[in-house]
């Protein structure tokens, strides 16, 4: 019964490659984020969605796109992958958005080699 | 149950102290980290710590560890408004393949600053 679970834990993958990470709330929250973590920890938010619907869209390479199927589920699809992409990601929700605590998933180490 | 806990409130008086508490479970964790969100913000490193050290000072911040009962605090010296915030506790954890750690969170607490 996690509240915010994300999968897979570990995606190791080749250059060029499409690949999703998944996840889902079982908090009944509106908003939920994704966030990349980068060499220094800083977590830098790359998208949130409140109700199905994208509020921020930070700049981000065309090649990673959210899809919201529901306001359970923030899904982040990535396409022909790069070296650079290789780093953590965490999921997140909120009840609402605004000055609203973040509850994170443990994280997805994506390797790209 | 919580693999990081802190308190979810706290209210400090404007110049005032203010010391925010956490405690975690993995012994094994490399550092041990201070997040702050602001509001509408994402989250934002605020200062991290060391397993082997006991204190680390940075100008108004002083980030105590107590490796033997798994506490970590973070005190910030004259409290001001700016500082209205949610502070986040995180510990982190070792992905096998190397990289980035992992990072497991508290739940944040509400500093809340009174004038």
């Amino acid at each position: 019964d996690t509240a915010v679970s994300q999968t897979p834990k570990y995606l190791v993958t080749q250059m060029g490659n499409d690949k999703s990470i998944k996840c889902e709330q079982n908090l009944g929250h509106d908003t939920m984020y994704w966030y990349k973590q980068d060499s220094k920890k800083f977590l830098k938010i790359m998208f949130s969605y409140n109700n199905k619907e994208l509020i921020i869209n930070e700049t981000v390479p065309n090649r990673f796109s959210p899809k919201s199927p529901d306001k359970a589920h923030l899904n982040l699809h990535i396409n022909s992958l790069e070296l650079g992409d290789s780093a953590v990601y965490f999921c997140a929700s909120s009840l609402k958005t605004g000055n609203e605590k973040l509850f994170f998933g443990s994280g997805t180490q994506l390797s790209v080699l | 149950g919580e693999d990081v806990e802190q308190s979810l409130f706290l209210s400090v008086r404007e110049g005032d102290s203010s010391v925010i508490n956490c405690t975690y479970t993995d012994s094994s964790s490399t550092y041990l980290y201070w997040y702050k969100q602001e509001p509408g913000a994402g989250l934002q490193l605020l200062t991290y710590i060391f397993s082997n050290m006991d204190m680390k000072q940075d100008q108004r911040l002083t980030v105590l560890l107590n490796k033997k009962d798994k506490h970590l605090s973070l005190r910030i010296a004259d409290t001001q408004t700016g500082d209205s915030a949610i502070y986040f506790c995180a510990e982190s954890f070792a992905y096998s393949g190397g990289g980035a750690d992992g990072l497991t969170f508290g739940k944040g607490t509400h500093l809340i600053i009174q004038p």
